[in-house]
């Protein structure tokens, strides 16, 4: 089975430049998380999706960031513009939503984003 | 809110030895998950082992086990006949049985030495 597809793996970009990651959750989960890995702070939720509802951006960190889900099937996470503290890896997972059985979230493996 | 505290930035072990992995967490709920996850130098999220917090039984996958400790909050991961390729970070993780958020702890490195 495909895991959670996450691209591009890596992105080299610009200060002040669009950036714009994806992904594919696992076919019948029903939520999604975006989650950001920095040394300093470690590992952040961003948001995260139900049913393709934003429930909870209060991870994001400022205006410059958006994240839809326009259907089951794909989200996107955008900064514009980008700054060098940006750079991190951004991890996307998805689970079965609300009081499944394992808890278990599943993670795609990251997309490396570097802001020159 | 919940959080997560990892207090062990680094650790070493031997290989073939056993090495103890510590989590303590901060919840006022009774019902929840408990997550122990080892990111290696791929950076691919892997689950190594979950445990319910209703199940007083510690959960067990081969080689690694869990100390859970619900009263004290804490949730510790054995690795037992450690190898090499158990060299990664380990994150310990929470999340509420009815809510979505994962939380993570700071994690630990892990590395074995030959």
């Amino acid at each position: 089975d495909a895991g959670v597809i996450q691209s591009p793996r890596h992105e080299v970009t610009e200060m002040g430049q669009e950036v714009t990651l994806r992904c594919k959750p696992i076919s019948g989960h029903n939520s999604l998380f975006w989650y950001r890995q920095t040394m300093m702070r470690g590992l952040e939720l961003l948001i995260y999706f139900n049913n393709n509802v934003p429930i909870d951006d209060s991870g994001m960190p400022e205006d410059r960031f958006s994240a839809k889900m326009p259907n089951a099937s794909f989200s996107t996470l955008k900064i514009q513009p980008s700054e060098p503290r940006d750079s991190a890896v951004y991890f996307c997972a998805s689970s079965f939503g609300l009081g499944e059985i394992t808890g278990e979230l599943f993670f795609g493996e990251g997309s490396r984003l570097t802001v020159l | 809110a919940q959080t997560v505290t990892q207090s062990q930035p680094e650790m070493s072990v031997q290989e073939a030895e056993t090495v103890t992995l510590s989590c303590t967490y901060d919840t006022s709920e009774s019902d929840y998950y408990l997550f122990w996850y080892k990111q290696p130098p791929s950076r691919q999220m892997i689950l190594v082992i979950r445990q319910e917090a209703y199940k007083q039984q510690n959960a067990t996958e081969n080689r690694f086990s869990v100390n859970f400790q619900k009263a004290a909050k804490s949730f510790s991961l054995k690795i037992s006949d450690s190898q090499l390729g158990d060299a990664a970070m380990y994150f310990c993780a929470y999340r509420s049985l009815y809510g979505n958020k994962l939380v993570f702890g700071a994690g630990t490195i892990l590395r074995v030495k030959s």
